[in-house]
């Protein structure tokens, strides 16, 4: 199986702070990584797909970088909506695995 | 267009736990998108059980031994069963919609229900 890592774990952020999560497969994936944003209690919901690609209604100041192994996820100007744990998912093979999340909370 | 899981909150080990996703706007037989399930231990990360897609169902190889995914299109219904159930299986289950994207490469889960809190326990 492919294992996905990421980074930080957690990291605490004011509104209006650009924020970075790195995501690192254990082997290539090319370009087949998503992005989720799950917010407390709730389930997930897809921001960025094939790393770079917006799902629909995804705001601008979300943005996803990376091929290979290593890839990037940036939020510009975080907003209050943002405060939520991210997950990465590789669908290059199966099974189709999630890194472990990364919380982003308040300072 | 809303996924909702439903089925028993409390299974005891060794049994089957049987879900059902109910797929409104009767969308769910259209061959461009698939459907999948995905759980989260309490407190944890996601994991992909198995999808089914318009030319087959793909499994989970840790869980296949033990797990079913099925399509009802009369019902619009997609259907979990996971046999032998024991305490680690305790999880929220999430249905979801899947799209392979104009590639038809890609896979991602663009829409997702509520999910539902399963407890295995005696």
């Amino acid at each position: 199986d492919i294992q996905m890592t990421q980074s930080p774990s957690s990291l605490s952020a004011s509104v209006g702070d650009r924020v970075t999560i790195t995501c690192r497969a254990s082997q290539t994936i090319t370009k087949y990584l998503n992005w989720y944003q799950q917010p407390s209690g709730k389930a997930p919901n897809l921001l960025i797909y094939e790393a770079s690609s917006f799902h629909s209604g995804v705001p601008s100041r979300f943005n996803g970088s990376g091929s290979g192994t290593d890839f990037t996820l940036t939020i510009s100007n975080l907003q209050p909506e943002d405060f939520a744990t991210y997950f990465c998912q590789q669908t290059y093979t199966s099974p189709f695995t999630f890194g472990p999340g990364t919380k982003v909370d308040v300072k | 267009l809303q996924l909702q899981e439903s089925g028993p909150g409390l299974v005891t080990p060794s049994e089957t736990l049987s879900l059902t996703c109910s797929v409104s706007s009767g969308s769910i037989s259209r061959s461009d998108y698939y459907w999948g399930w995905i759980r989260q231990p309490p407190g944890k990360g996601l994991e992909w059980i198995g999808s089914i897609y318009y030319s087959g169902t793909f499994y989970n190889p840790s869980l296949r031994s033990r797990v079913s995914i099925s399509v009802d299109t009369s019902k619009t219904q997609l259907s979990l069963k996971l046999r032998s159930v024991t305490a680690t299986d305790t999880a929220i289950y999430y249905c979801a919609r899947g799209s392979q994207g104009s590639s038809g490469w890609s896979h991602y889960f663009d829409l997702w229900g509520q999910g539902i809190l399963v407890t295995v326990s005696s």
